[in-house]
């Protein structure tokens, strides 16, 4: 079946640096794919998605590029702030069926002044 | 802007109980879903609902599980009896006017603790 692998965590990064979060996928046919966000005590957010090869998502300074010859959808950020640390999960979609979501593990990431 | 909700934030109940976990979807959405996550675990889909009925389920939406739209507004999740390893956070969420890839809005989650 579908399947997400993200990079294990906890990542933890001073503020400014540089963010990657890997995720690979398996899945039959061509899934969407998504990032999710979720700060402490909140349900999830849609961060970015990208629906078909090659699209980049971005928000607030996060994007991820959709590669299939790879099958992988990593996350990045040039210069990360507090308020970015959070938990973040990598999901797919199938385009089939009821379109259910198949998340990743989930990377806690902690950015320190 | 238009948000899923979720009633209660937390519940506490004995193993063996009846729980029932409420959302109130989005109000023109057409698909609705539950999704849990275990403490420290990834999110797992549950089940998902389309035109009244449900549309797929995993392999731990068991016997034990049901789902219903009783009024046209509210998405509710019952647990007949529940156990032990049932304790976790429910998702629910909602999408889509049409039947092509549209964004999933999740709600804040209720926190089912088993004793």
């Amino acid at each position: 079946g579908d399947s997400v692998t993200q990079m294990e965590g906890p990542v933890t990064l001073s503020e400014e640096a540089f963010l990657t979060i890997n995720c690979t996928y398996t899945a039959t046919g061509y899934p969407s794919l998504f990032w999710y966000v979720q700060y402490p005590g909140e349900g999830l957010q849609l961060l970015l998605k990208a629906t078909k090869a090659d699209d980049k998502g971005s928000n607030k300074g996060f994007e991820a590029t959709y590669r299939k010859e790879t099958t992988s959808f990593h996350l990045e950020k040039g210069s990360v702030q507090v308020s970015d640390s959070a938990v973040y999960f990598c999901a797919l979609s199938s385009i089939q069926g009821a379109q259910k979501l198949v998340f990743g593990q989930g990377t806690r990431l902690t950015i320190n002044p | 802007e238009p948000e899923v909700t979720q009633t209660p934030s937390h519940q506490v109940t004995q193993m063996g109980q009846e729980v029932i976990l409420r959302c109130v979807p989005i109000s023109n959405h057409l698909y609705f879903y539950w999704y849990r996550q275990i403490l420290g675990q990834k999110v797992e889909f549950l089940v998902s609902f389309y035109n009244n009925e449900i549309s797929e389920k995993s392999e731990i939406f068991d016997d034990q599980f049901s789902v219903e739209r009783p009024d046209g507004s509210n998405f509710t999740l019952k647990i007949r009896s529940t156990k032990l390893e049932d304790s976790a956070m429910y998702f629910c969420a909602s999408s889509g006017t049409s039947f092509s890839y549209n964004e999933q809005f999740f709600g804040p989650g209720t926190r089912l603790t088993v004793l």
